[in-house]
């Protein structure tokens, strides 16, 4: 089974410091995406990347960047953290093709706090 | 671009009874429909997926959602809930053309009572 694994479960960070949340996937995935999950909100798209050192931004990359130096890794940053940043992030990967057309596997999630 | 409506919020069904939740997407060819389950504190696991073929289409764990184009809909059915049915459920519809990543919906949380 495809095995996505996001480093930190529960974080707490102050306002203002850069915050990094990695996601490692195991399978040669080319297509990794990175989801904010928001009660009522559903998960809303922050970045993905088709391909090593390749990123697009998704419906709402303000606040936030990406990095991809290897396939099976993908970090989200946290430039400087702000309280609404407060929210459960989730990584996921998908087969390559279609974007559309991609079974994406998830991680278990990184809860992450901004005090 | 296409979009998602869970209508549902929040939808309470007694253990054994039957079990519909909606999806209604727009997208304006035939797209591909997904149904993704969260247990409380994890992630998104996939329960079935419509690319083509077949309207009525079988997933894990006894669920099934059949694809009728002519309402927009995929709605998941299951015939008879079992408590450690409790999650929320999140439709989602990718793009036949293009490479524009799946759209989620906002999701249902489903309670089971005994």
């Amino acid at each position: 089974d495809v095995k996505v694994t996001q480093s930190s479960r529960y974080l707490v960070k102050r306002t203002g410091e850069k915050v990094f949340l990695e996601c490692v996937q195991d399978m040669d995935h080319e297509n990794m995406f990175w989801y904010r999950q928001d009660p009522g909100l559903g998960l809303r798209l922050i970045y993905f990347s088709y391909d090593v050192k390749m990123k697009e931004k998704g419906d709402i990359p303000e606040g936030y960047s990406v990095s991809r130096e290897k396939k099976e890794r993908f970090s989200l940053i946290l430039e400087s953290a702000s309280t609404n940043q407060t929210s459960m992030y989730l990584c996921a990967s998908g087969t390559s093709g279609r974007a559309g057309a991609n079974v994406l596997t998830f991680g278990a999630g990184s809860r992450l706090t901004v005090l | 671009a296409q979009s998602v409506t869970q209508p549902d919020i929040h939808i309470t069904v007694s253990e054994g009874a039957s079990l519909e939740l909606r999806c209604n997407y727009s997208y304006g060819a035939t797209p591909y429909l997904f149904w993704y389950v969260q247990s409380p504190g994890q992630g998104l696991q996939l329960l079935l997926k419509y690319f083509s073929g077949d309207t009525l289409v079988q997933g894990i764990k006894g669920f099934e959602a059949e694809f009728k184009r002519s309402q927009s809909s995929f709605n998941l059915r299951k015939p008879s809930v079992h408590w450690s049915d409790a999650a929320e459920y999140f439709c989602a519809v990718g793009a036949y053309s293009g490479n524009t990543p799946l759209v989620f919906g906002k999701g249902t949380r489903l309670s089971v009572i005994a």
